[in-house]
């Protein structure tokens, strides 16, 4: 069965520092992934996904992600983060087999601050 | 804008009595799924249509029923409502279920109070 962990529970970051939350997922084929976010109170935006081809993977907000076969890993980076940006973000990963559906990672909570 | 939509946005309902959160879409998707989220949590699918084909997970309780009337509506249903059922529920949709058409579209959530 597939599964996503998403090591960092919370992260804090300066208001126009980098950014990168990882993302690690366990699929015995190539998987599809997707980065999530969700501002409170409301549903989940895809940011971006990846399945196939470049591994390096533009998505929406200036948000980016890096797929890495060798480390099970699928982080996702932005170079200078904005306060907009705080929120939860959720990695998930699915297959191509059919009749799939999307596992979710427990998510990591983004703290900006000033 | 093609969408997902969920109404309403903020439900209050007394415990055990019946509630029903609607979601529709624009889109034109061939699956539509149901969510539970509790805060600070990930989503929890719950189960999913496949057209008209419903598809239960195996840990959702009888509590939670669900109907799709039509391509564009999908209605959750909790019959009797306990406290632990006060939630957040997302409702998303997908093209299919193979390839590139799982990628699922959220709705912005109903928050569920239980009192």
């Amino acid at each position: 069965a597939q599964s996503v962990t998403q090591p960092d529970i919370h992260i804090t970051v300066s208001e126009g520092a980098s950014l990168e939350l990882r993302c690690n997922y366990s699929y015995g084929a190539t998987p599809y992934l997707f980065w999530y976010v969700q501002s409170p109170g409301q549903g989940l935006q895809l940011l971006l996904k990846y399945f196939s081809g470049d591994t390096l993977v533009q998505g929406i907000k200036g948000f980016e992600a890096e797929f890495k076969r060798s480390q099970s890993s699928f982080n996702l980076r932005k170079p200078s983060v904005h306060w907009s940006d705080a929120a939860e973000y959720f990695c998930a990963v699915g297959s191509n087999f059919g009749n799939e559906k999307l596992t979710f990672g427990t998510g990591t909570r983004l703290t900006i601050i000033p | 804008d093609a969408m997902v939509i969920q109404n309403p946005r903020y439900q209050v309902t007394q415990f055990g009595k019946p509630v029903t959160l609607s979601c529709s879409q624009t889109l034109n998707h061939n699956v539509m799924y149901w969510y539970q989220q509790k805060s600070s949590q990930a989503p929890k699918l719950l189960f999913h249509y496949y057209d008209k084909d419903f598809n239960n997970e195996a840990d959702t309780p009888d509590n939670f029923q669900s109907r799709r009337p039509n391509t564009s509506f999908c209605f959750l249903d909790i019959r009797s409502p306990g406290l632990g059922d006060a939630a957040m529920y997302l409702c998303a949709t997908s093209r299919g279920l193979a390839g590139a058409q799982i990628t699922q579209y959220f709705g912005p959530g109903t928050r569920l109070t239980v009192l």
